[in-house]
């Protein structure tokens, strides 16, 4: 079934830990996006790539680092864990860095206590 | 002002009924505008783009007024299974994801 595929769905971590949530779309889209999502704060962009190879800042990186080493892979790192990143996390793809028409992956519960 | 506001609800309606929700957005210059559902612990899923003053699509009717900057969505017919929450988006700059405008989204819960 084509789409973006999330792993893993859920996951318990302790603080300082080191964390990757995997992403992998079979779309061929150029572009992808790690968004979390938190109460009352809406979908905030942590990193986005426009193509293969390149990566950009959106609106809260720290803490995060992302690769795109292929089209279909976009990983994202939590180099050491802090509770304020508790949040539900989506990966999203899209044709292009411009169409404004995401898919997202069915997203990834992170717990870091 | 926020950039992109909704009323976050929740709506209650009845099967059958039509229900509408409005989205403000501060950026005068917005070039596109989106309305994705979001149903409970699921991901967004894109339910319609905006583009010039509307779109239709069977039961979804949305609508642009860049005079007063909103956009509106409404929903004729409610099923049970449109409850879910709804999310305003908007585009500041054509053709540029990153900019891309989350609203809170609006909840519906039509009842039977």
């Amino acid at each position: 079934i084509a789409g973006i595929t999330q792993a893993p769905t859920s996951q318990i971590l302790a603080a300082g830990r080191r964390m990757t949530l995997r992403c992998t779309q079979d779309m061929r889209h150029n572009a992808m996006y790690w968004y979390r999502q938190d109460l009352g704060l809406g979908l905030r962009l942590i990193h986005y790539s426009n193509t293969a190879g390149t990566t950009g800042k959106g609106e809260v990186p720290d803490g995060y680092s992302v690769s795109r080493a292929n089209t279909d892979d976009f990983p994202l790192t939590l180099a050491s864990a802090v509770p304020s990143q508790t949040s539900v996390y989506f990966c999203a793809s899209s044709i292009s860095g411009g169409t404004g028409e995401l898919f997202f992956g069915e997203g990834s519960r992170l717990t870091v206590l | 002002r926020k950039e992109v506001e909704q009323d976050p609800g929740p709506f209650n309606v009845p099967e059958g009924a039509t229900v509408a929700f409005n989205c403000t957005y501060s950026n005068s210059a917005s070039q596109s505008f989106f309305w994705y559902r979001q149903d409970c612990r699921k991901e967004p899923k894109l339910l319609m783009s905006v583009y010039s003053s509307g779109n239709e699509d069977g039961r979804f009717t949305a609508q642009l007024n860049r005079a007063s900057q909103y956009i509106s969505l409404l929903i004729r017919d409610s099923k049970l299974s449109d409850s879910a929450t709804y999310l305003c988006v908007v585009n500041p700059q054509g053709g540029n994801n990153r900019k891309l405008i989350w609203g809170l989204g609006t909840s519906l819960a039509v009842n039977p």
